[in-house]
């Protein structure tokens, strides 16, 4: 089985762009998780998706957006990108809801956004 | 916010030597606690999922154990291997399914 994939890798942008950052989970995972890694802090989570829906939302600001597919593949936005937002972007799928029945995550390898 | 935290923040030992660390979490509104290892340049992988109070489990030479009325979990590792040199993550799931990632504990192991 193919693991989660991210796209893209590497990523460097101004202060004032957007920025979209994509991610396929493991076939038949149906939750998408994304989470922000910044120096010194533990994975942030930004928020979930199961079945096209938004199940759960972290502490960002709203121009930190996202959506998931009808095939589960999932894409987050972040709007006029802010220096601070340099992070490592970490999706994770799976199965059900994470924690659900035991449920594990399954980490893709992230998108290194550099925000210059 | 719920904090999470995991002691100590980093750690050396020698090979063959064992170690263990801590995750505290609160100990209300618990569902899950996972435990990842996440080694340099890879994807964090799960070592384990625990959900009942007085879960151990175990994989190998790494094993855990839970505790929810009092918020922690420890994780050991026994006769630690240079191979074992990652950072090791708590992650608290709420019973909203929010997760909750600690700072993580980074081990090197000495050969």
């Amino acid at each position: 089985k193919a693991g989660v994939t991210q796209t893209p890798r590497y990523l460097i942008k101004t202060r004032g762009q957007q920025v979209t950052l994509s991610c396929s989970p493991i076939s038949g995972h149906r939750s998408v998780s994304w989470y922000q890694q910044t120096p010194g802090q533990g994975l942030q989570f930004l928020f979930e998706y199961f079945s096209e829906t938004q199940r759960n939302k972290g502490n960002f600001p709203g121009r930190f957006s996202g959506r998931q597919f009808s095939n589960s593949r999932s894409e987050m936005n972040v709007s006029t990108l802010e220096l601070g937002d340099s992070a490592l972007y970490l999706c994770a799928s799976s199965p059900q809801y994470p924690g659900q029945g035991g449920d594990e995550q399954f980490f893709g390898p992230g998108t290194r956004l550099t925000v210059l | 916010i719920l904090n999470v935290e995991q002691s100590p923040q980093s750690l050396h030992v020698q090979e063959g030597d064992s170690t263990n660390f801590t995750c505290s979490f609160p100990s209300s509104n618990f569902y899950a606690l996972h435990w990842y290892r996440w080694e340099t340049a890879k994807s964090p992988e799960a070592l384990f999922v625990m959900t009942l109070n007085g879960d151990e489990k175990k994989k190998g030479r790494i094993s855990a154990t839970l505790n929810t009325k009092e918020g922690y979990s420890y994780l050991y590792i026994k006769g630690s291997q240079p191979e074992d040199s990652a950072t090791y993550l708590c992650a608290f799931v709420t019973g909203a399914n929010n997760l909750f990632f600690g700072t993580g504990t980074r081990l090197t192991v000495i050969p």
